[in-house]
C-alpha cells in the first residue's frame, strides 16, 4: 500500500472554479502535510504546510486536514490558467526524517 | 548560494557506465535530501543526511547507489553500471532544521539522467 494516494487526473476546472485536490494517507503517525505545486519540466515549488486539524487559508488557497479520516485536501479559488500544474500532496512523520510524497494531481484550469 | 544548485542538469550516459551528481544545498540548511521523479510518476525517496548524524539510506534501490556530504555542505549521488531503469530526474532538497512545518523543503532544479 502506498504511503500517500493522489488522483492522478487530469482534474479539468473552468477559470474561476473552485478546484478541490485530495489526498489521503496510510500512516497515522504522519505530524505535518504539504501541497507542492510542480510546473511541467521545472521542481516542485512549496505552496502550503498543514498540521492540526481544521482549515488554513492562505490567498486563494485553503488546505483541509483531517487526521481522523487521513485525508487532506487543497481547494484553489478562482482558479487561473497559471494553475495549470501537477499538485504534490507529502507527508512526513514525527521525527520530520522525509516526506514521503503522491504521485500527484494533474489540474488544467481552462480559460 | 541564493538557492538549491545542481549539476549537471543534464546526463546521458552509457549503461554500465558510473555518473556523480552534485547537490549544493542552501547556506546554512543542516538538512539535505535526495529524491528521484521517474516520468509520470511521484518522488521517491533516496537518502537523508542531517547535520553530523549517520545519514538515512533507506531509500536507496540497490548497492549501485551511494551518496556522501562533506563538510556538511555539498552532496554528491553517485549511481555505479548505470542501467535504464535508473533513467530519471534526480532532485536535491535542502531545509533548515525545524523550519520544516513553515517551508518544507527547497528543492534544486534537478539532474535529469538518461541511460542509453
Amino acid at each position: 500500500q502506498k504511503e500517500v494516494e493522489q488522483n492522478s487526473g487530469p482534474l479539468s476546472v473552468p477559470e474561476g472554479a473552485i478546484a478541490s485536490l485530495n489526498c489521503t494517507y496510510s500512516d497515522r503517525v504522519s505530524q505535518s502535510f504539504f501541497w507542492y505545486r510542480q510546473y511541467s519540466g521545472k521542481s516542485p515549488e512549496l505552496i502550503m504546510s498543514i498540521y492540526s486539524n481544521g482549515d488554513k487559508e492562505d490567498g486563494r488557497f485553503t488546505a483541509q486536514l483531517n487526521k481522523a479520516s487521513q485525508y487532506v485536501s487543497l481547494l484553489i479559488r478562482d482558479s487561473q490558467p497559471s494553475d495549470s500544474a501537477t499538485y504534490l500532496c507529502a507527508v512526513t512523520p514525527y521525527n520530520f526524517n522525509k516526506f514521503y510524497f503522491g504521485s500527484g494531481t494533474k489540474l488544467n484550469v481552462k480559460p | 548560494g541564493a538557492g538549491v544548485s545542481q549539476s549537471p542538469s543534464n546526463k546521458v550516459t552509457e549503461k554500465g557506465k558510473d555518473v556523480e551528481l552534485r547537490c549544493d544545498p542552501i547556506s546554512g540548511h543542516t538538512a539535505l535530501y535526495w529524491y528521484r521523479q521517474s516520468l509520470g510518476q511521484g518522488l521517491e525517496f533516496l537518502i537523508y543526511f542531517q547535520g553530523n548524524s549517520a545519514p538515512d539510506k533507506s531509500g536507496l534501490p540497490s548497492d549501485r547507489f551511494s551518496a556522501e556530504r562533506t563538510g556538511g555542505s555539498v552532496s554528491t549521488l553517485t549511481i555505479q553500471r548505470t542501467q535504464q531503469e535508473d533513467s530519471a530526474v534526480y532532485l536535491c532538497a535542502s531545509s533548515l532544521a525545524g523550519s520544516w512545518l513553515d517551508y518544507g523543503y527547497t528543492f534544486g532544479s534537478g539532474t535529469r539522467l538518461t541511460v542509453v
